[in-house]
């Protein structure tokens, strides 16, 4: 079992491009959410994904966006990068019928790096 | 708004003392509190959980405690070894599984 695996690991952007962040879930899951970590800090939460909707949303402007794929693998999209985006982003999936049960699994993350 | 404070925000042992951490939480309907353990550059790894029908809940060296009326859960670590150098965040939800609140971390270091 690969558990939840992202790419890319590590990636450098210029102010105001725009990125795309993958993840695939542990397994035999069907939720993935998303978080950004800036250094020194908790993870604080983006968004969750189940059966390819957005189903709940964390405090972040539009900028930031995200897709599921039928496969259960998602996108986090971010356009417009500014300096305050460089974070890690982490990916945690979780089995959503197992919700009083199931543990959240998280990625080792994408390390993104805005100049 | 929701919120998960935790102090202290560094901690220094030395190797064999306990570690006490703790967090408060503000959303009231937070009933899933776990524990997570992050060594540099690595993925947060969930180390115990506790829900809100309980009071306690150890697994070896490493116990939660919950206090609902007081909004309040810690994570008690015994005999530390020099291994359990990390940060550690606590964190809350309405629902396991769901969105995770988390707290600022703390980074314990534990000397030999």
């Amino acid at each position: 079992d690969a558990g939840v695996t992202q790419s890319p690991t590590h990636l450098i952007k210029t102010r105001g491009q725009q990125v795309t962040l993958r993840c695939s879930p542990k397994s035999g899951h069907d939720t993935v959410s998303w978080y950004q970590q800036a250094l020194g800090q908790g993870p604080q939460f983006i968004f969750q994904y189940y059966e390819e909707e957005e189903r709940q949303r964390g405090n972040f402007p539009d900028r930031f966006s995200g897709h599921q794929f039928p496969n259960y693998s998602s996108e986090l999209n971010v356009n417009a990068l500014l300096l305050g985006d460089s974070a890690l982003y982490l990916c945690a999936s979780s089995l959503l019928a197992a919700v009083n049960t199931g543990e959240l699994f998280f990625g080792e993350g994408s390390r993104l790096t805005v100049l | 708004g929701e919120n998960v404070e935790q102090h202290p925000s560094t901690l220094s042992v030395q190797e064999g003392d306990s570690a006490v951490i703790k967090c408060t939480y503000s959303d009231s309907a937070s009933n899933y509190f776990p524990w997570y353990k992050q060594e540099l550059g690595k993925r947060p790894q969930l180390i115990i959980d506790i829900r809100s029908n309980v009071g306690e809940k150890k697994d070896q060296r490493i116990a939660v405690t919950l206090n609902k009326t007081a909004k309040h859960f810690s994570l008690h670590i015994t005999e530390t070894q020099p291994e359990d150098s990390a940060v550690y965040f606590c964190a809350a939800s309405i629902n396991q599984g769901g969105k995770l609140i988390f707290g600022q971390g703390t980074e314990l270091s534990v000397k030999p």
